[in-house]
């Protein structure tokens, strides 16, 4: 079983707050992700991060921005939320070597923005 | 840049085989994974096949890869309604990084 959590699981707000979405893993993994899971189930990475105080952008462009202050601690943050960023959000992790790279996921912050 | 495809939706009974297919296209792909998502959590890794193997077998489930053609399958045999989920394919190349790249995803639906 992975050991890696998110909250909030489902967070309904209001234009224009600020959010953060939380992502904790215990399993002292270095690589950390982020990504949006659209309405269509597919999947686009957001952020990524190779260890503390290194994050980096992914493929699909992103308002949100992320921290790594922490190994095991990976936040991802809204400064003013818009219906646009209703999505579902994933948080991964991944041990720092070449090998198949299995990632381990957390269980998804649901984000509606109304 | 890299693109993964997937049929959306397949329903098969229970006890039939099912099989998923994945196109990619990438040819410098290194590993090629098949994730499960069942409702409300996050995917979880099913298996994964290196790209110098044909053929990988776990259980019920076989993967088959065409490096040629540039597609993966997933074959599970005897499905049950525990199977009933979203598959998704992924690949990455081996950059010492683990960034995937997923395919849209399709809904299984295991019927009685």
């Amino acid at each position: 079983e992975a050991d890696i959590y998110q909250t909030p699981r489902y967070l309904v707000i209001g234009t224009g707050k600020k959010i953060t979405l939380e992502c904790s893993q215990t399993m002292g993994h270095d690589k950390m992700y982020w990504y949006q899971q659209d309405p269509g189930m597919e999947l686009h990475l957001i952020h990524y991060s190779y260890g503390v105080n290194s994050t980096e952008k992914g493929d699909l462009s992103s308002e949100s921005t992320v921290s790594r202050i922490r190994t095991e601690h990976f936040p991802l943050t809204l400064e003013s939320a818009r219906p646009s960023h209703t999505s579902q959000y994933l948080c991964a992790s991944s041990r720092g070597t070449s090998d198949a790279g299995e990632l381990f996921f957390g269980e998804g912050s649901r984000l509606t923005v109304l | 840049g890299e693109d993964v495809e997937q049929s959306l939706f397949l329903s098969v009974r229970e006890g039939d085989s099912s099989v998923i297919n994945c196109t990619y296209t990438d040819s410098s792909s290194t590993y090629l994974y098949w994730y499960k998502q069942e409702p409300g959590a996050g995917l979880q890794l099913l298996t994964y096949i290196f790209s110098n193997m044909d053929m990988k077998q776990d259980q019920r489930l076989t993967v088959l890869l065409n490096k040629k053609d540039k597609h993966l399958s997933l074959r599970i045999a005897d499905t049950q309604t525990g199977d009933s989920a979203i598959y998704f394919c992924a690949e990455s190349s081996n950059t010492g990084f683990q960034k995937l790249v997923f395919g849209t995803g399709t809904r299984l639906l295991v019927s009685p």
